[in-house]
């Protein structure tokens, strides 16, 4: 199939380790976020979203952190599985828009 | 689960060729996106429709790139004459609100331009 980011950021960790994902977006006037995970040959698929009124907000397995002082976001995957590894996509949106951008993707490895 | 369908999956196409991809949304959803995405990038808007109205094509090249979606359903994007510089993976999502959790992809057409 084909591969989704040849030359982006890799992360590569062991099975069961965190993982931590980092982002930074580019508009202040964001107010919503969304990680996605994109697997080889296949669309973005949606993992978890905060808005910008929280800073933190956790799914199964997976937290999102946000530091709208330094436009920054984060993703941490706990017990990191083989199945995580994957192409990682922060997006930003502006309420009213409709339009999300994406940062640019991380590639995560995870090694049994 | 309900998903967005996109077909063909893959398109190799000559250069100065016409491609068409098409798209059809989760049943329900007002709101489609075409996106492009180039190997090693994330996706970037194309073009978006509420209904059957563009709300934004301000990233769609214009001269060779045309959107429609008629009914207000399903969507056809197409390129003439292609490019080798539009070899990339062309995404379809809908929205019913416009926002993440809500904002499903399809599994894209990737179109190889020789």
């Amino acid at each position: 199939g084909e591969s989704v980011g040849l030359h982006l950021p890799t992360l590569s960790v062991q099975e069961g380790d965190n993982s931590i994902i980092n982002c930074a977006y580019s508009n202040s006037a964001s107010d919503y976020f969304i990680w996605y995970k994109q697997e080889s040959g296949k669309g973005p698929q949606f993992i978890i979203d905060i808005r910008s009124n929280m800073d933190k907000r956790q799914g199964q397995r997976v937290t999102v952190l946000l530091n709208k002082t330094v436009k920054h976001l984060s993703l941490q995957i706990a017990a990191t599985q083989p199945g995580d590894s994957a192409v990682y996509f922060c997006a930003e949106l502006r309420t009213g828009f409709q339009k999300l951008v994406f940062g640019t993707g991380t590639r995560l490895l995870v090694s049994p | 689960e309900a998903e967005v369908a996109q077909s063909p999956r893959y398109k190799i196409t000559e250069k100065s060729q016409a491609v068409a991809f098409w798209c059809d949304p989760i049943s329900g959803h007002a709101t489609l996106y075409w996106y492009r995405q180039i190997l090693g990038q994330g996706p970037e808007l194309l073009v978006q429709f509420q209904d059957e109205s563009v709300v934004d094509d301000s990233q769609l090249p214009k001269d060779r790139f045309s959107a429609e979606r008629l009914k207000g359903v399903d969507s056809t994007l197409k390129i003439q004459p292609a490019e080798l510089g539009d070899s990339a993976m062309y995404l379809c999502a809908s929205s019913s609100r416009g926002l993440g959790g809500g904002y499903t992809f399809g599994s894209g057409t990737r179109l190889t331009v020789v």
